[in-house]
């Protein structure tokens, strides 16, 4: 069981670029969830999503980011235009419908 | 009411002391209570869990303890080490919120050698 993988583990974007981040939730877990974490800072919760339904998107910024979770595939974390301040660790984490989330290693986005 | 408090921001303990973080909550249908470590460049990990039909819970140095009257539950870290620096996260959970975790805003933990 591989855990969940985020990849990249590192991103590079320029300012007005787009960057997407990818998620595999672990084997038999349906629930996703994006974080997302500033520098010594908390867990800022993004959004929550089962196979292709968002559930909860209530952290979400309303403007250029999306999520996605297909009923093939890893789940997408998009990010249109970035901007300096998007520069941020993002995690995801899986569960099974019950209790129990596995983070993954997060993906590094820098915006230059 | 889903709020979770955690205290305190940053804590400094000395090895082999014992550190303490506390959370308390608001909403009286959580029924699981986690605790996460971070360390840097990794994501969060779960440590250990507690429901609120016992009142602790120990596994190896790492103890919750859970009081359900008071709407509080903590974190014992016993005899304390280098390694164990890192950041801690209590959460909540309930089945009204698909079991979605409510987060507190996390503790920094130093273990001075």
């Amino acid at each position: 069981n591989a855990g969940v993988m985020q990849n990249p583990r590192h991103l590079v974007r320029r300012r007005g670029q787009e960057a997407r981040l990818r998620c595999s939730p672990m084997k038999g877990h349906s629930h996703v969830y994006w974080y997302r974490q500033l520098p010594e800072e908390g867990l800022k919760f993004m959004v929550y999503l089962q196979k292709e339904n968002i559930i909860d998107e209530s952290g979400m910024p309303k403007e250029r980011f999306s999520a996605e979770f297909p009923k093939e595939g890893p789940s997408i974390l998009r990010i249109q235009q970035v901007v300096r301040g998007d520069s941020a660790a993002y995690f995801c984490a899986s569960s099974p419908p019950v209790n129990g989330y596995t983070f993954g290693s997060g993906t590094r986005l820098t915006v230059v | 009411q889903q709020q979770v408090k955690q205290s305190p921001q940053s804590l400094i303990v000395q090895k082999g002391g014992i550190s303490i973080i506390n959370c308390a909550y608001e909403n009286t249908a959580f029924d699981y209570f986690p605790w996460y470590q971070q360390f840097p460049g990794k994501g969060p990990a779960l440590l250990i869990a507690i429901r609120p039909d016992v009142s602790e819970k120990k596994e190896g140095r790492f103890t919750i303890s859970f009081n359900k009257s008071a709407k509080q539950f903590s974190l014992h870290i016993m005899d304390s080490q280098p390694g164990d620096s890192a950041t801690y996260f209590c959460a909540a959970s309930d089945i009204s919120s698909n079991y979605q975790l409510i987060w507190g805003a996390g503790t920094k933990l130093i273990i001075k050698p």
